[in-house]
């Protein structure tokens, strides 16, 4: 399973744009690349998933370079409510192994 | 609500207690994983099942815990012999399979060993 790696914390204000990059480079070629979101006392929630270049729907963006070694997870115009801790997971639901691996993930503090 | 339902959503047991959680995952979904999360630590991978066969469990998992998931629906979680470390929340996912990665989880049961 490829490992990910995230910045432990990142803070930002309200209105603004927030991107958060996450490492995977030995990302194997099946791999997909999937974002969660988990706030206080409940269970993670999905925001995006992508395979390569540019993925967009309703609540963020993922940017993912040709080598797909990382990738950036972008949120537009951040709100108060946005504070949470955002998970990337890398790995392919068509391999039996697929565990759904989490790691720390990174802390979005959102200031008024 | 067709989400992942878990229940209870609170227990709270004394130390040597068995408990036992159950996960009602969304209908037809084949993949169902249950999960430990401790206080600021990103889910902790226990177990998980497709359908009614359990694919892996986590070698940090004690002998204590076993899981089940009959007939491919809903599925259990026991702990047996509870310590006051087993003390967290117990997460479960159901997820299509396939290339979409998309998991749904439940709100969880939150776990007190006193």
């Amino acid at each position: 399973l490829a490992k990910t790696t995230q910045p432990i914390s990142m803070d930002s204000y309200e209105g603004q744009e927030v991107n958060i990059t996450c490492s995977h480079n030995n990302i194997a070629t099946n791999d997909y690349i999937t974002w969660y979101q988990q706030f206080p006392s409940q269970g993670p929630r999905f925001i995006i998933q992508g395979y390569k270049t540019k993925v967009t729907n309703e609540v963020a963006s993922l940017f993912i370079p040709a080598d797909r070694k990382s990738s950036t997870l972008s949120l537009p115009r951040v709100s108060l409510s946005d504070t949470a801790v955002y998970y990337c997971l890398v790995g392919s639901s068509g391999d039996s192994s697929y565990k759904l691996i989490f790691g720390s993930g990174t802390r979005l503090l959102v200031r008024p | 609500d067709t989400g992942v339902s878990q229940d209870p959503r609170h227990k709270i047991t004394k130390r040597g207690q068995n408990v036992t959680f159950r996960c009602d995952p969304i209908s037809e979904h084949n993949r169902l994983y249950w999960y430990r999360q401790t206080l600021g630590q990103g889910p902790e991978f226990l177990t998980y099942f497709q359908n009614e066969a359990q694919l892996e469990k986590s070698r940090l998992l004690s002998d204590r815990f076993s899981a089940e998931r009959p007939k491919g629906s809903f599925s259990t979680l026991e702990i047996q012999r509870t310590e006051q470390g087993d003390s967290a929340m117990y997460l479960c996912a159901s997820s299509k399979g396939g290339d979409n990665t998309e998991a749904f989880f439940g709100q969880g049961t939150r776990l007190t060993v006193v």
